[in-house]
């Protein structure tokens, strides 16, 4: 059974600091990873895929690896702003079916 | 553009009661449709996907059900709540072959 995990559950950080956000799997066997953003009572936005024979993905200040033979994935973000804070989640999908396993989530405060 | 649809945004409901939550989607056609729920401390946990009309897995015995009458309709249903069933509960669609996920503003479920 695949599982995810974000450690650690939540994060402060003073504004400008480049930040790295962790998540680990157990079944290296994945077919895409993805990471989302969640804002208090909203649902979740779509930041970044990364599929099972990519490396890694950018989109603008963000940019997220994928390392499946160590079930790991790092989501970096440059530069942060007090607007990133938010839940960011990582899951990931074991078959074309797309059925996602999500971790708990990192909550990432940043400081003005 | 492709848009994804649920309502209501909240909901305050007896135990016992019935429950319908909706989901539609814009702009797609075939896709692969899902319901999560979110309840404190546990995490986003997949209930039901579909890949057609009429065709549904359920992930997690529970008490409740889904259908999906027309292509980009999804339906959640139960016919007595429990209290365990309060949550915020999600929708999603996804299409091949990159199977990313987008999500839908959800639903908060509360059972009293």
């Amino acid at each position: 059974k695949q599982e995810v995990t974000q450690i650690p559950a939540a994060l402060s950080v003073p504004e400008g600091e480049n930040l790295v956000l962790n998540c680990s799997f157990t079944d290296s066997a994945i077919y895409n990873l993805q990471w989302f953003r969640q804002d208090p009572g909203k649902g979740l936005t779509s930041l970044l895929l990364i599929q099972s024979s990519q490396r890694e993905q950018t989109s603008g200040r963000l940019n997220a690896s994928l390392d499946k033979s160590s079930g790991r994935s790092t989501l970096y973000i440059a530069a942060s702003q007090p607007g990133d804070s938010a839940t960011y989640l990582c899951a990931v999908s074991t078959g074309a079916n797309s059925k996602l396993t999500f971790g708990k989530g990192i909550t990432l405060s940043v400081r003005p | 553009s492709q848009t994804i649809h649920q309502w209501p945004a909240t909901l305050v409901q007896p135990v016992g009661s019935p429950l319908s939550l909706e989901c539609t989607v814009e702009g797609t056609s075939n896709p692969n449709l899902y319901w999560y729920r979110q309840a404190a401390g546990r995490g986003l946990q997949l209930l039901f996907y579909s890949i057609g009309i009429d065709q549904i897995s359920s992930e997690v015995p529970q008490n409740l059900s889904a259908s999906r009458p027309q292509d980009r309709q999804f339906i959640l249903s139960s016919k007595k709540l429990l209290l365990s069933d309060s949550g915020f509960y999600l929708c999603a669609w996804s299409v091949h072959p990159t199977g990313e996920q987008y999500f839908g503003p959800g639903t908060r479920l509360t059972v009293t």
